[in-house]
């Protein structure tokens, strides 16, 4: 079982560009969630999906950015038109689907370091 | 709303001393889970203990222990014997059986060891 598999590592992005973030849970695992974290800061919930649907995206910001967990692929996390604020690390996590599982808290991906120039 | 609040921006403590970092939150659910998550300077997100709020018995794994006052909506961290590889970022984060189930996440507690 390889874990959560968060790519790229590392994007670098000019100002306006499209960064796409990729996010495979570990197999079994049917919730995806998405963290965003500021330096020195903790991680901020932005969206929950779940296969093909959003469960809750109030995290997310209104504008450029979007989720999206198809029924075949990763999870993406695509944020248009890139700011020097989104400059960031974005985690994914990944969670069974009983309810059982909520004890289990959820297994991290690396991470990807969004830098924007 | 959940709220999570660390207080200690940062902490640090002797190698092989004991340190407490606490954690205080606010929620209006009475099932639950509480955890704590270290994160290294690698960025991976560690889970280093959970926490049953129905359960009044301290949660412990090894060296790691919790004080869990449910009354007071205290969550703190004990780490004996401190370690060097023990030097993250950690954070303690409670979870809630109902809507997304999404983990809340504190500003985190830099805890640094001394040789």
């Amino acid at each position: 079982n390889a874990g959560v598999m968060q790519n790229p590592r590392h994007l670098v992005r000019r100002r306006g560009q499209e960064a796409r973030l990729r996010c495979s849970p570990m197999k079994g695992h049917s919730h995806v969630y998405w963290y965003r974290q500021l330096p020195e800061e903790g991680l901020k919930f932005m969206v929950y999906l779940q296969k093909e649907n959003i469960i809750d995206e109030s995290g997310m910001p209104k504008e450029r950015f979007s989720a999206e967990f198809p029924k075949e692929g990763p999870s993406i996390l695509r944020i248009q038109q890139v700011v020097r604020g989104d400059s960031a690390a974005y985690f994914c996590a990944s969670s069974p689907l009983w309810t059982g599982a909520v004890g289990k808290g959820y297994t991290f991906g690396s991470g990807t370091r969004l830098t924007v120039v | 709303a959940q709220t999570v609040t660390q207080s200690q921006p940062e902490m640090s403590v002797q190698e092989a001393e004991t340190v407490t970092l606490s954690c205080t939150y606010d929620t209006s659910e009475s099932d639950y889970y509480l955890f704590w998550y270290k994160q290294p300077p690698s960025r991976q997100m560690i889970l280093v203990i959970r926490q049953e709020a129905y359960k009044q018995q301290n949660a412990t794994e090894n060296r790691f222990s919790v004080n869990f006052q449910k009354a007071a909506k205290s969550f703190s961290l004990k780490i004996s014997d401190s370690q060097l590889g023990d030097a993250a970022m950690y954070f303690c984060a409670p979870r809630i059986f109902q809507g997304a189930q999404k983990l809340v996440f504190g500003q985190g507690t830099r805890l640094t060891i001394n040789p």
